[in-house]
């Protein structure tokens, strides 16, 4: 079946613009999570949601970071006013409830000029 | 705090050797140890996971040894390929207790597998 898809898969965008950036997760996987990898920091946790439970944040690094999940399925992430240091490939994975493995979309490569 | 420790950065490996990549973890309640491979412009691809209740696991070529009193776990590939040649990430999370499987991971090697 299909895997994660992330959109857009690139984007460019002047410091102190707003960016959303798309998920959407294997069919039928309730929990999803967003990473960002950069190369400083590597591969780090941002936030998890997991059906209509409230979403663990604690890996969002300031308060200009939120998501949201819509209906279960469907997730986006949004930086308001970026920074230069907010530069990184932004990672979804999803991961089917009662099991272990999560699965990676492609990512959206971000670049903050 | 870095909860999750790499080794090494690189590693470069001849076709059909062994390539050997080890981690060792802090956080005691980690129950759940993946590696991942990674390949340029790909988001990670889930290899081969462990729980701490085996001290080996073995798919194919690859193998996971898991040492729960030293609390580390290394990833061994058997007959290493060109194509074997990605950035591999060790990761440990918990998922009992309710917890929510968030990952933390090693910050990768970078194995190149020469012809």
């Amino acid at each position: 079946g299909a895997g994660v898809s992330q959109s857009p898969s690139n984007k460019v965008t002047e410091k102190g613009k707003d960016v959303e950036l798309r998920c959407d997760p294997i069919s039928g996987h309730t929990a999803l999570y967003w990473y960002r990898q950069s190369l400083g920091q590597g591969l780090e946790f941002l936030i998890y949601f997991q059906g209509n439970s409230a979403p663990d944040k604690s890996g969002l690094p300031s308060d200009r970071f939120s998501a949201e999940r819509t209906g279960g399925s469907v997730s986006t992430l949004t930086i308001q006013r970026t920074q230069q240091e907010d530069s990184a490939v932004y990672l979804c994975a999803s991961r089917d409830s009662g099991r272990s493995e999560q699965y990676f979309g492609p990512g959206t490569r971000l670049t903050v000029t | 705090q870095q909860q999750v420790k790499q080794s090494p950065q690189s590693l470069i490996v001849q076709k059909g050797g062994i390539s050997i990549i080890n981690c060792a973890y802090e956080n005691t309640a980690f129950d759940y140890f993946p590696w991942y491979q990674q390949f340029p412009g790909k988001g990670p691809a889930l290899l081969i996971a462990i729980r701490p209740d085996v001290s080996e696991k073995k798919e194919g070529r690859f193998t996971i040894s898991f040492n729960k009193s030293a609390k580390q776990f290394s990833l061994h590939i058997m007959d290493s390929q060109p194509g074997d040649s990605a950035t591999y990430f060790c990761a440990a999370s918990r998922g009992s207790g309710g917890s929510n499987y968030k990952l933390t991971f090693g910050k990768g090697t970078l194995l190149t597998v020469n012809p």
